[in-house]
């Protein structure tokens, strides 16, 4: 089964600070990496991916780091706002069917305190 | 529309119900996707459509489940005799390019409450 494995599963962060979340996978032959943030009520918004030929990308305030060796990605947002208070999901995308569907994580539901 | 649009919003159903979740997605988009979200949970894939036809059925959790997307475009989730463990928000995603490209629009789900 393939699973991608997502802590912590709650953050607390003052305005301000440095959010880390981390997500873990196992099948080796997955090919895309997204972070999808997800408000009440919303579905999931595509808000950065990464390939695993990078290492690191960025765009604006979010920051993915890729460690291809360990099998593991991460999502850094500085200066974080209360505006980012969110569930935040990782996911990858599979190698093999038709769909290439994505398999996200369980999520983190950050929370910035102003 | 703008964006990928899902209808009911909310549907409460008795146990034993069937019913019927509609997606309309961005026009033009060809692949379609219908996920379920348990609370508390990441979305778990369901079925995959490219066009009309439907390529993928594998995370289909029982033959109770069933979609279709006749002409292309609007794709409908039904679920029959409804049990409590399908309680959950569906999503609905649309993509312009067939299954594979990087990234597609989720809509804003249905959140089934079978009671």
């Amino acid at each position: 089964q393939q699973q991608v494995k997502q802590s912590p599963q709650s953050l607390i962060v003052q305005k301000g600070g440095i959010s880390i979340i981390n997500c873990a996978y196992e099948n080796t032959a997955f090919d895309y990496f997204p972070w999808y943030q997800q408000f009440p009520g919303k579905g999931p918004a595509l808000l950065i991916a990464i390939r695993p030929d990078v290492s690191e990308k960025k765009e604006g305030r979010f920051t993915i780091s890729f460690n291809k060796s360990a099998k593991q990605f991460s999502l850094h947002i500085m200066d974080s706002q209360p505006g980012d208070s969110a569930t935040y999901f990782c996911a990858a995308r599979g190698d093999s069917g038709s769909a290439r569907q994505l398999t996200f994580g369980s999520g983190t539901q950050l929370t910035v305190l102003p | 529309g703008a964006g990928v649009s899902q209808s009911p919003r909310y549907k409460v159903a008795k146990r034993g119900q069937d019913v019927a979740l509609r997606c309309d997605p961005i026009s033009g988009h060809v692949s379609l996707f219908w996920y379920q979200q348990a609370l508390g949970q990441g979305p778990e894939f369901l079925t995959y459509f490219q066009n009309e036809a439907q390529l993928d059925k594998s995370g289909l959790p029982s033959d109770r489940f069933f979609a279709e997307r006749p002409e292309g475009s609007v794709s409908t989730l039904k679920i029959q005799r409804t049990q409590q463990e399908d309680s959950a928000v569906y999503l609905c995603a649309s993509s312009e390019k067939p299954a594979g490209s990087y990234g597609y629009t989720f809509g804003s789900g249905t959140r089934l409450t079978v009671v």
